[in-house]
Parts: C-alpha cells; sequence; structure tokens
C-alpha cells in the first residue's frame, strides 16, 4: 500500500532562512514521487517530482528534494525562503508505472516572516 | 501556460439534491481525475477515467457518485443526491500519461 506522511503540520521561517519540509513515505512498489504547492484560492502547483531517474530534484522558484530510499524519505528544502513561499504543501505518492491514483500528505503550512 | 479548469468555484446545494461539478482539463491529455479534500482532512483520491471510461476508483466514489466526458472538452462529476458529508472542495486533475497530474483550483461544494 501507498501511503505519504507529512511530519509538520506548520512550518514557520524567516525570510532569507531555509526551508525544510519534511515527507516520508512508504511503498509496496517503486515509487513516484511529488511535491505540489497550493496558494490561496488557486489549484495545486506541481514544484518538483521523482520518477526514479536522480535522487536529488531540482524543482521550480528554487526548492529541490531528495529521494532516500534508506530512510524512505523526501524532504522539500530550500536555501533562502521568500514571501511568496508562504502557502500549503503537499508530499504525494503514487504507484509506479500505473501511475493513476495519487496519495497525498495532510499537507505542511509554510509561513514566512518578514 | 495550459491549465486545468473548474466551475463553479462555490456551490451551495440542499440536502438530497443533484450536482454536477465541471472541469476543463488540458487539451491534449488523455487522462482525467477526481479527488475530494474535507476540511482539516486529507486530499482524497475518487476516480480515474481513461478512454471514456472509468479506470479506477475509491470506496468514496459509490453509486451515488458518476462521471462523464460529455464533449471534446468538459469531464463532470455529478453526485445524485448530496448528503451533508459530501460538503469538501473537489479538484480535478488532467495528465499526458500515466505520471504528472495537473490540478485545477477546486470547485468548493457546500450541502446544508
Amino acid at each position: 500500500a501507498q501511503s505519504v506522511t507529512q511530519l509538520d503540520s506548520h512550518v514557520s521561517v524567516s525570510e532569507g532562512t531555509p526551508v525544510l519540509l519534511r515527507c516520508n513515505y512508504s511503498s509496496s512498489y517503486s515509487p513516484s514521487l511529488f511535491w505540489y504547492v497550493q496558494h490561496p484560492n488557486k489549484g495545486l502547483q506541481l514544484l518538483l517530482k521523482y520518477t526514479s531517474a536522480a535522487t536529488l530534484v531540482k524543482g521550480i522558484n528554487g526548492f529541490e528534494a531528495e529521494f532516500k530510499k534508506s530512510e524512505t524519505s523526501f524532504h522539500l528544502t530550500k536555501p533562502s525562503a521568500h514571501m511568496s513561499d508562504a502557502a500549503e504543501y503537499f508530499c504525494v505518492v503514487s504507484r509506479y508505472n500505473t501511475g493513476n491514483q495519487f496519495y497525498f500528505g495532510t499537507g505542511t503550512s509554510l509561513t514566512v516572516i518578514p | 501556460e495550459p491549465e486545468v479548469t473548474q466551475t463553479p468555484s462555490h456551490q451551495v446545494t440542499q440536502m438530497g439534491q443533484e450536482v454536477i461539478l465541471r472541469c476543463v482539463p488540458i487539451s491534449n491529455h488523455l487522462y482525467f481525475y477526481w479527488y475530494r479534500q474535507i476540511l482539516g482532512q486529507k486530499v482524497e483520491f475518487l476516480v480515474s477515467f481513461y478512454n471514456n471510461e472509468i479506470s479506477e476508483k475509491s470506496e468514496i466514489f459509490d453509486d451515488q457518485f458518476s462521471v462523464e466526458r460529455p464533449d471534446g472538452s468538459n469531464f463532470t462529476l455529478k453526485i445524485r443526491s448530496t448528503k451533508l458529508e459530501d460538503s469538501a472542495m473537489y479538484f480535478c486533475a488532467s495528465s499526458s500519461d500515466t505520471d504528472t497530474q495537473y490540478f485545477g483550483p477546486g470547485t468548493r461544494l457546500t450541502v446544508l
């Protein structure tokens, strides 16, 4: 079975400091993993994805994530937070090769303090 | 950049009424999905649709729910007789393959 656990429901950082949003996954198969971001009243926007190529994945807006199979983790990081990064972030796992069904984490709300 | 659109953004209905939520997927995409998020809970998969038929559905997607692609552009979710517990944000998504899904902004359904 597939599932994800986002370890923090809320994260607060100061502008210009690093961001770390934590995600652990469980999958019976080789997973595809994604991070999506949702700004208020907007849809879910893809930040980045891992699909069994390079373990360090770079996404949009300076975000990146590292797939660590030994730790079953896929944490999202950014070296320097910007005010516009304030949003809800979702870690998602899907079944490799069958795709279709996405399994979402509960989300992490990121606050950026000026 | 192409996007998935959904209408209406907010729908209020009385319990027992039928609702239809509409989605326009990205034009060259072949796979379509509905998800929902009850307030304070996870986003949950409802159904996926490919080649004019349901390819996968969750246990949430019971006989009260149906999906349709009535023309070449729209993808709809119908709830026949709404219940209070159907109140949620409903997200439509589409993909060109079985990998990355692109999501719409959601329809907030409120059942009174």
